[in-house]
């Protein structure tokens, strides 16, 4: 199992572009998560699906957006990269055990820089 | 009021020694409750689940109060492959799925 993969790792950005986040899982997690963690700070989440073709806005949503078209599949988009937006990017899945709250695993995660 | 709050120490320990983090959390609906530890530049890995009786994985034991709403980590005989952040996490639901990380508490353990 290659359990939650995020490509790609590294990325520099200029301020305007655009680029998509990708994150993959292999383990038929339901729940899949999308974090940003700026230096010496705790995680925030930005949004997240509880399936397949449902997603929706977690703490810190703007500027970005998701898709959930399978279950494996979660990527990230941002339309108009700001220099706010640098951070390291977690991407996070986790299953669906009754109405309990199963832990999380996540990726390796993505560095992103808005120069 | 922080969500969920947590001592960002640094905590500096020899080897050997036992250290606690406590950690709160403000919403009493709160249903679940996690501990992962982060080294640097890396992802948070799950150390362990805290349940409601207190639970113990070899050298840790998390304790859940929630009555007082806190969760605590005790780790003895500290070795120094324990330094990192532990993170401190709270599930909640009702109006929402919601899971808040708390900003994490470092720990080094010096030879």
């Amino acid at each position: 199992n290659a359990g939650v993969t995020q490509t790609p790792k590294f990325r520099i950005l200029k301020i305007g572009q655009s680029m998509t986040l990708q994150c993959t899982q292999d383990m038929n997690h339901n729940y899949m998560y999308w974090y940003r963690q700026d230096p010496g700070m705790g995680l925030k989440l930005i949004y997240y699906s509880v399936g397949a073709g449902i997603t929706d806005k977690g703490e810190v949503p703007n500027g970005y957006n998701v898709s959930r078209s399978t279950t494996e599949d979660f990527p990230l988009r941002l339309e108009l990269a700001a220099p706010s937006q640098t951070s390291v990017y977690f991407c996070a899945s986790s299953p669906r055990v009754g109405q309990g709250h199963q832990p999380q695993h996540f990726g390796d995660g993505t560095r992103l820089s808005i120069l | 009021r922080k969500e969920v709050e947590q001592d960002p120490g640094p905590f500096n320990v020899p080897e050997g020694a036992t250290v606690a983090f406590n950690c709160t959390y403000s919403n009493s609906a709160s249903q679940s409750f996690f501990w992962y530890r982060q080294d640097c530049r890396k992802e948070p890995k799950l150390l362990m689940s805290v349940y409601s009786s207190g639970n113990e994985d070899g050298r840790f034991t998390a304790q859940l109060n929630r009555a007082s709403q806190y969760i605590s980590l005790l780790i003895r005989d500290s070795k120094l492959s324990d330094s990192a952040t532990y993170l401190c996490v709270v599930n909640n639901r009702g109006g929402g799925f919601k899971t808040i990380f708390g900003a994490g508490t470092r720990l080094f353990v010096k030879a």
